[in-house]
């Protein structure tokens, strides 16, 4: 059982928003702004997409934001894209000086 | 341009051991830098797996690998090991070796595939 708690699917049509959640504890996700997200498609490594809760990496669209509530965290896709189509990792540094990850969340494009 | 690459992978028994490499180019002081393992059973979540600081003085390690695995490195030759030990079927993993400039990771490599199985 992963750590950090994310919705198994999510889906849009092209052009909409969508978020996904990532629900975490007091020790992960609530303790630190340290919350990423990371997107991989099939048979490759994953991507930073957003890291210290809502900064993005150089080359990352801005249609990709995040934000923490508390000890949840969310992304949104704004202006979805085909090529958003992927699996969705959140993760977050914890108290005990390790990383966790949610289970995953796969975004489908309608 | 950081490049991680993963080496070492491969099929081993249960009860077995297995050296997995991690070289690194592109750093300009690889030694003041932490480094990563993170594995990853396909079409599941990640798992964090260990991570060593830049001096190799300080090593952290995921509970179901706390104890079987040992993570080191070489600054010279700008490697970073994880020596498996008492390898089990739930070890069977991508294994990724990772680093990034906050808590997050900007570098990943390919990859390498750690099958255990009789």
């Amino acid at each position: 059982q992963s750590a950090l708690t994310q919705p198994a699917s999510v889906s849009g049509s092209p052009g909409q928003s969508i978020a996904i959640s990532c629900t975490g504890t007091s020790s992960d996700i609530g303790a630190y702004n340290y919350v990423s997200w990371y997107q991989q498609h099939p048979g490759k490594a994953p991507r930073l997409m957003i890291f210290d809760v809502s900064r993005r990496p150089s080359g990352v669209s801005d249609r990709f934001s995040g934000s923490k509530s508390g000890n949840t965290a969310s992304l949104t896709i704004s202006g979805l894209q085909a090529d958003d189509e992927a699996d969705y990792y959140c993760s977050s540094f914890t108290t005990r000086r390790l990383y966790v990850y949610g289970g995953g969340t796969k975004v489908t494009v309608l | 341009e950081v490049q991680l690459v993963e080496s070492g992978g491969g099929l081993v028994q249960p009860g077995g051991s297995l050296r997995l490499s991690c070289s690194a180019s592109g750093f300009t002081d690889f030694a003041g830098y932490g480094m990563h393992w993170v594995r990853q059973v396909p079409g599941k979540g990640p798992e964090y797996v260990s991570a060593i600081t830049g001096d190799g003085g300080t090593t952290y390690y995921g509970d179901s690998v706390r104890g079987r695995f040992t993570i080191s490195r070489d600054n010279s030759k700008k490697k970073v090991y994880l020596q498996m030990s008492s390898l089990r079927v739930e070890d069977t993993a991508v294994y990724f070796c990772a680093w990034g400039y906050s808590y997050a990771f900007d570098y990943w490599g390919q990859g390498t595939l750690v099958t255990v199985s009789s």
